[in-house]
């Protein structure tokens, strides 16, 4: 049974920095993508970061570009995004999904966890 | 410039049938998407990857209730035998180079 469980989420002040985890199980980790998508309060999806299985190709929405970064461990099956310089309106339940195999489609989701940028 | 265009809202009685619709814009019409499910205070779930001629392959556990079907740049969602917990925000999704990209989803009223 593929699993996907974020964690790190929780408050944080305008300009200040946050990282987020998935832990995945239940499939071939390095063999996926790997995307975090976000959700505003009361708003739709917003796909956020992608990383290719090997963790080479990388890439990032306008929004969150020079700001995120995202990686991954093979080797602890974990995903990660490292937020900086966050705004007030970054503040979203952030997602992670797990893409199928060779298409940009996500199968998979975890269950969100929920970053507040506030003062 | 690629972008999917839903209905914000739809409504259909309990017990009956409903067709959601996601629209590729100009020059997209071949492109491939998956609708996901969002059910009140729940994470997204995948429900199906719908091809242009379409075909489409579910997800796991989705029931047959739930099926695909494409028309030039239209991709729909059909649910038929609608149930209350059919009550959802159901997105199209899809890719370009470097993106993934969703519609602005569609909240869907049991009535």
């Amino acid at each position: 049974e593929v699993q996907l469980l974020e964690s790190g989420g929780g408050l944080v002040q305008p300009g200040g920095s946050l990282t987020l985890s998935c832990g995945a199980s239940g499939f071939t980790f390095s063999s996926h993508a790997m995307s975090w998508v976000r959700q505003a309060p009361g708003k739709g999806l917003e796909w956020v970061s992608a990383i290719s299985g090997g963790g080479a190709t990388i890439y990032y929405a306008d929004s969150v570009k020079g700001r995120f970064t995202i990686s991954r461990d093979n080797s602890k099956n974990t995903l990660y995004l490292q937020m900086n310089s966050l705004r007030v309106e970054d503040t979203a339940v952030y997602y992670c999904a797990k893409e199928g195999l060779g298409i940009p489609l996500f199968d998979y989701w975890g269950q969100g966890t929920l970053v507040t940028v506030s003062s | 410039q690629l972008v999917l265009t839903q209905s914000p809202s739809a409504s259909a009685s309990l017990g009956a049938s409903v067709k959601l619709t996601c629209t590729l814009s100009s020059g997209h019409s071949s492109y491939v998407i998956a609708w996901h499910q969002q059910q009140p205070e729940k994470g997204p779930r995948y429900l199906m990857k719908l091809n242009s001629d379409g075909s489409h392959t579910k997800g796991d556990g989705v029931p047959d209730r739930f099926s695909g079907s494409s028309s030039g740049a239209e991709r729909y969602l059909t649910i038929s035998s609608l149930q209350s917990e059919d009550e959802a925000d159901y997105y199209c999704q899809t890719w370009g180079t470097g993106i993934r990209l969703f519609g602005g989803g569609t909240k869907l009223t049991v009535l």
